[in-house]
């Protein structure tokens, strides 16, 4: 079954620590992979995709297929950042979203 | 930037009643999207819609619930008769095209049944 695996609920760093938001998926398919971020009180936003290979806020991503896992990066934090990452598979030849279930992060100054 | 919109904010109502949760979607959008998330749970996909019909619909999305495009901007929800577990946030969502193509989200309506 297609399932996405955020393994941490909550991950606290201070600013300028790197940080690293994992995500594993299951998909027998060839995976497309999104990270939405949703700040506070505000609405879920794409953040980044693994097709565009770039770098969003200082943030990047690289699929690995090998360990079936897409981790989100970011070298040195900013209070800023703090926020909720939400990693989600499309399926192939579908509408469908998969999300995980989420990783708070808290960054302290 | 334009945005999806969601009304209203927060909707309260008896079990057993009738609800319908409305969003305006981005003006040049074809498809959209709702999803569910109960608290302290995933964001769940519940349907997916273009071309005035339903394109795909995960298993939640069961007989209580339908989806309508009234007019050219609004997409709703509609639940029939509302169960204790239907309480939720909903997101609406759209994109200009289908597959894996970034989903515009609007903030959500959180739904409360007592």
């Amino acid at each position: 079954a297609q399932r996405v695996t955020q393994p941490e609920k909550l991950l606290s760093v201070f600013k300028g620590a790197p940080v690293e938001l994992k995500c594993n998926y299951s998909y027998s398919g060839s995976p497309e992979l999104f990270w939405y971020v949703q700040y506070s009180r505000q609405r879920l936003q794409l953040l980044l995709r693994h097709i565009s290979r770039e770098s969003i806020k200082g943030f990047t991503a690289d699929l690995n297929k090998g360990e079936t896992s897409f981790h989100l990066k970011k070298p040195f934090a900013q209070e800023e950042d703090s926020a909720m990452y939400y990693c989600a598979l499309h399926l192939r030849n579908t509408d469908k979203l998969i999300f995980g279930t989420g990783t708070r992060l808290q960054v302290f100054p | 930037e334009p945005e999806v919109t969601q009304t209203p904010s927060h909707q309260v109502t008896q079990m057993g009643q009738e609800v319908i949760l409305r969003c305006v979607p981005i003006s040049n959008h074809l498809y959209f999207y709702w999803y569910r998330q109960i608290l302290g749970q995933k964001v769940e996909f519940l349907v997916s819609f273009y071309n005035n019909e339903i394109s795909e619909k995960s298993e939640i999305f069961d007989d209580q619930f339908s989806v309508e495009r009234p007019d050219g901007s609004n997409f709703t929800l509609k639940i029939r008769s509302t169960k204790l577990e239907d309480s939720a946030m909903y997101f609406c969502a759209s994109s200009d095209e289908g597959g894996g193509q970034p989903q515009h989200f609007g903030d959500g309506t959180r739904l409360s049944i007592l």
